[in-house]
């Protein structure tokens, strides 16, 4: 069974910190995706790394990509109260459309 | 980004009564999928559907659950007889390459 873990599971800073979170397995995914998700509402996509230890930027935000394509880091540079939600990592588990979550990461930043 | 729209926001049933959700794909597309999100819990997958045939569904979509595509633009999603343990917010989604464009969801509370 291919399982995704996130850590850490909360993670609470103050305004213009810098923190990273992981996502981590045992098993290899053809790519993984980082979504972001706010109370009530459903998954925003933000990235999909496919290529092994490739890097992705998103304004303050950097994707990484393990080598063996088995794990992923979020990066977030100089935290701002807007970065505030659920960070959630998910990979391909079988077929189109089936996708495997990990539990997320809370984020709260302090202003 | 592609938006994927979901009815009713937030439903309310009694505990053995059928609930039917409702989703409005984004335009074109033969695929889409449903999961589910327990308070506190996982993004889970429930099934794919493509052209009109379920394409894979997990353990948890048995035979109380059924998906279909009654017109040209909408897809339900239909619990027959609801239990506690359905209480959930309900996501469609379309692919996004290999990832997913997600609804803002149906909040479902059995009673």
């Amino acid at each position: 069974t291919q399982l995704l873990e996130q850590s850490p599971q909360f993670l609470s800073i103050q305004e213009g910190e810098n923190l990273t979170v992981y996502c981590n397995s045992s098993s290899v995914f053809s790519s993984l995706q980082w979504y972001r998700q706010e109370p009530g509402e459903g998954p925003v996509l933000l990235v999909t790394v496919v290529t092994g230890g490739e890097v992705k930027k998103l304004k303050r935000l950097t994707f990484q990509f393990g080598d063996a394509r088995k794990d992923s880091s979020l990066h977030i540079t100089a935290a701002q109260p807007g970065d505030t939600g659920l960070y959630l990592c998910a990979g391909a588990g079988g077929s189109q459309g089936n996708l495997i979550f990990g539990k997320g990461t809370k984020l709260s930043v302090k202003p | 980004e592609p938006e994927v729209t979901q009815t009713p926001s937030h439903q309310v049933t009694q505990m053995g009564q059928e609930v039917i959700l409702r989703c409005v794909p984004i335009s074109n597309h033969l695929y889409f999928y449903w999961y589910r999100q327990i308070l506190g819990q996982k993004v889970e997958f429930l099934v794919s559907f493509y052209n009109n045939e379920i394409s894979e569904k997990s353990e948890i979509f048995d035979d109380q659950f059924s998906v279909e595509r009654p017109d040209g633009s909408n897809f339900t999603l239909k619990i027959r007889s609801t239990k506690l343990e359905d209480s959930a917010m309900y996501f469609c989604a379309n692919p996004g390459g290999a990832a997913a464009f997600f609804g803002q969801g149906t909040r479902l509370t059995v009673v």
